[in-house]
């Protein structure tokens, strides 16, 4: 069973301030998938990452896939209220179901 | 349609009853996923369709859950005799191709509270 341990489960963090959310397996996967959940809505894709080693940037979040595509890293810098919310990893391989880890629950103070 | 559309957005059954779920995937998608959520975090895969063909069900409770996704007609999931730890969010979410590599774009979900 492939599992995505997602760290931390909880992060309540300054205005302005960087954080870090990482998810890491066992198992390799094809691609990794980030999604950002709002109470009350579905999950939004925020960015795949498929290559080993792959750097993608979204405004001040910064997504890493591990070169040996197990682990993946979300940095946000500077963040805002707005950033608050759920941030979900999910991993893809082959034709199995996404594997989701349990998420991170950010509240961003003003 | 541009999005996936759940109903109802929230749903209260009595335990023991029956509850129906519909999902309209976006328009084009071959694709249907089912996911539980519970404790406001966790998902968990029940069940996939590639167009009205099952796909991958290997996440779904052998006794009371069943879906459907039948041509020109909402993809449903239905459970029966429902128990107190069925109450979740339930999310579908529809993908234009299979699973790897493949956004997933989610409903707004359905809460179920089983009384």
């Amino acid at each position: 069973t492939q599992l995505l341990e997602q760290s931390p489960q909880f992060l309540s963090i300054q205005e302005g301030e960087n954080l870090t959310v990482y998810c890491n397996s066992s198992s390799v996967f094809s691609s990794l998938q980030w999604y950002r959940q709002e109470p009350g809505e579905g999950p939004v894709l925020l960015v795949t990452v498929v290559t080993g080693g792959e750097v993608k940037k979204l405004k001040r979040l910064t997504f890493q896939f591990g070169d040996a595509r197990k682990d993946s890293s979300l940095h946000i810098t500077a963040a805002q209220p707005g950033d608050t919310g759920l941030y979900l990893c999910a991993g893809a391989a082959g034709n199995t179901p996404l594997v989701f880890g349990k998420g991170t629950r950010l509240s961003v103070i003003a | 349609g541009e999005e996936v559309a759940q109903t109802p957005k929230h749903l209260v059954r009595g335990e023991g009853q029956k509850a129906k779920l519909y999902c309209a995937p976006i328009k084009g998608h071959s694709y249907v996923f089912w996911y539980q959520q519970v404790l406001k975090n966790e998902f968990k895969f029940l069940i996939s369709f590639q167009n009205e063909n099952v796909f991958d069900e290997t996440g779904m409770p052998k006794e009371r859950f069943s879906a459907k996704c039948l041509p020109n007609s909402p993809c449903s999931l239905e459970i029966q005799a429902t128990k107190l730890e069925d109450s979740a969010v339930y999310f579908c979410a529809s993908s234009l191709k299979g699973v790897s590599n493949q956004p997933q774009h989610f409903g707004d979900g359905t809460r179920l509270s089983i009384l």
